[in-house]
């Protein structure tokens, strides 16, 4: 079945540092891959989607890579602040538009 | 625009009792989706609507759980019989008929059965 898996449950680094999030999917051809932000309490926020024919995309101080040899996607988060923490996600999409999400990468950068 | 606005945000009621969690999408959106989030389980799609038809409800968990959208603006999931294990967060999201359009979720209700 397809999966998509989140190289990491947490990941600690220090302020000003650059977070690196790493997504891996298998027995799955993504045309595209959403980046969502969750924080405690909240509704996941949609931040970022790369569509398979972009090596690359950027937001602000977001950056989001997807390599469809390595069937990878990498979301970057340079000079991180102590309130980009949150956990990220990387849903698989069925087909159908739905969405599955896993337990995300919980981010905790450190001031 | 406003946003996804669920209500109520916070509800706790007994067990056996009737619940309905009441969802309104981003105007103009044509996807309406239903998930619940646990610790155990994390964020576990429900049913979602494309414009107002249910189009996958395999994930409502059991009869107990039915949702309507009677309009494009307006939605509802209602369990009935409640039962100590439905505690969860409750999401409500939508989504534009844009190329594999991002879903826009609300801020959640949090229902405690006791």
């Amino acid at each position: 079945s397809q999966k998509i898996e989140q190289n990491s449950e947490a990941l600690n680094i220090q302020e000003g540092k650059t977070a690196t999030l790493t997504c891996n999917y298998t027995n799955y051809s993504p045309a595209y891959l959403q980046w969502y932000r969750q924080d405690p309490g909240r509704g996941p926020v949609f931040l970022l989607l790369i569509r398979e024919n972009e090596k690359e995309k950027r937001k602000e101080r977001l950056k989001v890579t997807f390599d469809t040899t390595l069937k990878q996607s990498l979301f970057h988060i340079t000079a991180s602040q102590p309130a980009d923490s949150a956990t990220y996600l990387c849903p698989t999409d069925t087909g159908r538009r739905a969405l599955t999400f896993g337990s995300g990468t919980r981010l905790q950068v450190q001031p | 625009d406003a946003g996804v606005i669920q209500s109520p945000r916070h509800e706790v009621t007994e067990m056996g009792q009737e619940v309905t969690l009441r969802c309104k999408p981003i105007s103009g959106h044509d996807y309406l989706f239903w998930y619940r989030q646990t610790m155990m389980r994390g964020l576990e799609l429900l049913i979602y609507f494309n414009n107002n038809v249910p189009i996958d409800d395999s994930g409502m968990p059991e009869d107990r759980f039915s949702a309507k959208m009677p309009n494009a603006s307006f939605s509802t999931l209602k369990i009935q019989p409640s039962e100590p294990r439905d505690s969860a967060v409750y999401f409500c999201a939508s989504s534009p008929l844009t190329f594999r359009g991002e879903q826009y979720f609300g801020p959640g209700t949090r229902l405690t059965v006791t």
